[in-house]
């Protein structure tokens, strides 16, 4: 059984389109993130939730807004999409908070914007 | 602020010769240290972390990590290298339990391990 999933793998788009991506984990998981990889590989988080709670949203655009509609699934969806969104997406959980836990990472969903 | 460095974009090794991906890092506190792998086209696969305890740390399939504080190194190290380790290494860091589980990432290096 996959861990965490997401969909879809791949997402080709037109720039000012709105588009969604999906994530769940089958972990039992509380926390749950996002993660930006640029063309570089270079990996950045974006945003954490908590138990569906918000705690961390590195600075990004509010083009980009995420949802918890549960402890086991956090969406991204984004807004009026530009040239620079294009990357690739991961989505990851982890037990908590707590320093000490590793982070669990889904396949990506590459995104690119025309 | 914290930082990690991976000095080495790139690391060639031959099958069979042990290999070494270096990485040094920068908090103000007590370090959390993870190694990541990722396969072309597929998402980040744990390795192993340093938490606390004895600085050696032995992770999944072969691989082990020494940690280093006057270093401030955590250098990934494997005794003998397989082809199929071909990948990019990602070392990671947080400090202490706060900070929304932020993980910060070094910016990789491809391993590259010949027959």
């Amino acid at each position: 059984d996959t861990a965490v999933s997401q969909t879809p793998k791949y997402l080709v788009t037109q720039m000012g389109n709105d588009k969604s991506i999906k994530c769940e984990q089958n972990l039992g998981h509380d926390t749950m993130y996002w993660y930006k990889q640029d063309s570089k590989k270079f990996l950045k988080i974006m945003f954490s939730y908590n138990n569906k709670e918000l705690i961390i949203n590195e600075t990004v655009p509010n083009r980009f807004s995420p949802k918890s509609p549960d402890k086991a699934h956090l969406n991204l969806h984004i807004n009026s999409l530009e040239l620079g969104d294009s990357a690739v997406y991961f989505c990851a959980s982890s037990r908590g908070l707590a320093g000490s836990y590793e982070q669990y990472f889904g396949p990506g969903t590459r995104l690119t914007v025309t | 602020a914290q930082s990690v460095a991976q000095p080495e974009d790139q690391v060639n090794v031959a099958e069979g010769n042990p290999l070494t991906v270096k990485c040094t890092y920068s908090v103000s506190g007590n370090p959390y240290l993870f190694w990541y792998v990722q396969y072309p086209n597929r998402g980040l696969q744990f390795l192993l972390k340093y938490i606390t305890g004895d600085n050696l740390v032995k992770g999944s399939y072969g691989f082990e990590a020494e940690f280093n504080k006057s270093q401030t190194s955590f250098h990934l190290k494997k005794p003998s290298a397989l082809v199929s380790d071909s990948a990019l290494y990602f070392c990671a860091v947080r400090e202490g339990d706060n900070q929304g589980g932020k993980l910060i990432f070094g910016q990789g290096t491809e391993l590259s391990v010949k027959p």
